[in-house]
This record gives C-alpha cells, sequence and structure tokens, in this order.
C-alpha cells in the first residue's frame, strides 16, 4: 500500500529564500506525481504534475524534481513571497491496487515579509 | 480548461437535516469523480470514487447510507448527506477524470464547507 510522507509539517522562512519541500513514498511504481497548494478554506491548485518517466517539470518560479528508485519528490520554490503562503500537498497516482491518488499529509508554509 | 465546479461553496443546516452538493465539471466528460472530506489542518481522505451510470465505490469506514452518491451524468455527481450531524462539518471537495485529458490526471472542484449545527 503506498504512503506518502512530507517533512516538515509546517515551515517558516523569510522573504527573499529559495526553499525546498520534500515530499517521499514507499512504492515508486507510479503513473505520476502531482504538487498542489491549498490556500486556507479553499479547494486544490494543481502546480506541477511529473509523468514517472520526466525528471522534473518548471512552472515560473516552481520546478519539482522526481526520483522514482529513491521515492523523492521536492518542490524548489524560489526567492519566495509573501504570497507563497500556503498549504503544499503532494500526491502520487500507483500503479499497483486501486486507481486513486495517494496524498501526504502537507507542509504548511509561511513566508514572512 | 479542466475545470470543475461546485455548489454550494460553504452551507449551514441543521442537525438530522439533509443536505445535497452538487460537482460538474465544467468543459470536459467526466467518467470517474471522487469525493473528499478534509478536516482541518489535514490532509484530504477519500471517501468514495464514482462512475457514471453506476454505482459508487465507498472507502472502508465511509458510511454509504449516510453519505449519498449519485453520478447520474457525465458531468454531475451529487453527494448528499442524509441526517446530518454537527461531526459531519467538514470540508468536501470533489475531483474529476476524463481520460481523455489524461488517464492519470485529476481536476479538483473548489470545495464546499459544510457546517450542521
Amino acid at each position: 500500500k503506498q504512503e506518502v510522507t512530507q517533512i516538515p509539517a509546517a515551515l517558516s522562512v523569510p522573504e527573499g529564500e529559495n526553499l525546498v519541500l520534500n515530499c517521499s513514498f514507499t512504492d515508486s511504481a507510479i503513473y505520476n506525481l502531482q504538487w498542489f497548494r491549498q490556500d486556507p478554506g479553499k479547494g486544490l491548485t494543481s502546480l506541477l504534475l511529473i509523468q514517472s518517466s520526466q525528471r522534473e517539470q518548471t512552472s515560473g518560479r516552481l520546478n519539482a524534481s522526481l526520483d522514482k528508485s529513491s521515492g523523492r519528490s521536492t518542490l524548489y520554490i524560489a526567492a519566495s513571497q509573501p504570497g507563497d503562503s500556503a498549504t503544499y500537498l503532494c500526491a502520487t497516482f500507483p500503479i499497483q491496487g486501486a486507481q486513486k491518488l495517494v496524498f501526504g499529509q502537507g507542509t504548511r508554509l509561511t513566508i514572512n515579509p | 480548461g479542466a475545470v470543475v465546479s461546485q455548489h454550494p461553496s460553504w452551507v449551514i443546516c441543521k442537525s438530522g437535516t439533509s443536505v445535497k452538493i452538487e460537482c460538474r465539471s465544467l468543459d470536459f466528460q467526466a467518467t470517474t469523480m471522487f469525493w473528499y472530506r478534509q478536516f482541518p489542518k489535514q490532509s484530504l481522505m477519500l471517501m468514495a470514487t464514482s462512475n457514471e451510470g453506476s454505482k459508487a465505490t465507498y472507502e472502508q469506514g465511509v458510511e454509504k447510507d449516510k453519505f449519498l452518491i449519485n453520478h447520474a451524468s457525465l458531468t454531475l455527481s451529487t453527494l448528499t448527506v442524509t441526517s446530518a450531524h454537527p461531526e459531519d462539518s467538514s470540508f468536501y471537495i470533489c475531483s474529476a477524470r476524463d481520460p481523455g485529458l489524461g488517464p492519470y490526471e485529476q481536476y479538483f472542484g473548489p470545495g464546499t464547507r459544510l457546517t450542521v449545527t
């Protein structure tokens, strides 16, 4: 059974810093891995989706990497801004078992002005 | 493209009443829809998966008679919380999948905040 873990649970950094959020998963047999952003009381916004054959995806100041062999993904945020404050969730779509996304618990990110 | 809407965005109901939440795919046909609930500061918990025209598949521990799911068309799924109680207060999020857009991709709605008084 796939398990997805995100560490740390919460992170607070000053504005302007580059930062990395971590996501690990136990089963490397996945179709894809996706990073989402969730603002308080809101739904999910998809940030980046990495197919299993890809190593990374980039969108603006965001870069997500995928290393299936080690069961890890990272989300790199460059030049952080207060507007980046949100909860970031990663989720994998495992090949084995039920066809459904498996979510991590999320990292609550706070960017301090 | 690939927009999913939910209605209402928030609802308050009295204990013992039923409330219906709608999930619509606006610009694609959702052969499969998913319903999640989320408690404060926790991740999403999958409640059930529904395929158009067939009965929903519920996750372990989710009461199918309490959370009625109907996926009658390719663009609409509904979740009805029957005989709601305060412990049913939560944030409910739906998502939808269209194999034509990517077989392993899901698009999420904005969520519905349910408060039972």
